[in-house]
């Protein structure tokens, strides 16, 4: 069964700082890997969705990476602002499309 | 207007009691998924539909019980809640096929927060 873990379940850093959200899976056999951003009382927004053969997707101030033969994903965030305070969620896509999730790491960015 | 919507989105309902969330679709996906997330977990599945003559169990089915109306709407059940399916409900949609195994992009609708007393 796979399990997606990702540490830390809560960050808070300065303003203006880079810093990197963790993510590992316990199995390597997956399509692909996404991140969401969650804010509180609306839905998930994706970020990245990095194939199964990419090593890594760039989306302005974001850029993730994953390494599939370590089960592991990162999500850089350059140049912090208060903006970015939110709930970041990766998954992991198996078979028949169905995603399994992180349970989450919640990231404070101070003024 | 949004493209997934929940209704309602606060509800609280008592034990033993029976409800119906609901969901709708203006994307025009064929896919529709539930989820259900508690605090400090991730999104768990809960059922899948692949078209409207389609259901599947997901990973915690168990309490729970799905309609698939038409194409746009995928409806959940609690037959008789408990306090434990207290939680943040999500809709989500897909479009279909995995050709060349091209992954579809799931699209979440804002959530249903359901408290069971």
């Amino acid at each position: 069964k796979q399990e997606v873990t990702q540490i830390p379940a809560a960050l808070s850093v300065p303003e203006g700082e880079n810093l990197v959200l963790n993510c590992s899976f316990t199995d390597s056999a997956i399509y692909n890997l996404q991140w969401f951003r969650q804010d509180p009382g609306k839905g998930l927004t994706s970020l990245l969705l990095i194939q199964s053969s990419q090593r890594e997707q760039t989306s302005g101030r974001l850029n993730a990476s994953l390494d599939k033969s370590s089960g592991r994903s990162t999500l850089y965030i350059a140049a912090s602002q208060p903006g970015d305070s939110a709930t970041y969620l990766c998954a992991v896509v198996q078979g028949a499309q169905k995603l399994v999730f992180g349970q989450g790491t919640r990231l404070t960015i101070n003024p | 207007d949004a493209d997934v919507t929940q209704t309602p989105r606060n509800r609280i309902t008592k034990t033993g009691k029976r409800i119906m969330l609901e969901c709708s679709q203006t994307k025009g996906h064929d896919r529709m998924y539930w989820y259900r997330q508690d605090p400090g977990l991730g999104l768990r599945l809960i059922y899948y539909s692949f078209d409207v003559k389609d259901i599947n169990k997901g990973e915690i089915s168990d309490g729970y019980s799905v309609s698939r109306q038409a194409q746009a709407k995928f409806s959940l059940s609690l037959e008789s809640a408990i306090p434990n399916q207290t939680a943040l409900y999500f809709c989500a949609t897909s479009d279909s096929g995995l050709a060349g195994g091209q992954y579809y992009e799931q699209y979440f609708g804002p959530g249903t927060r359901l408290t069971v007393t």
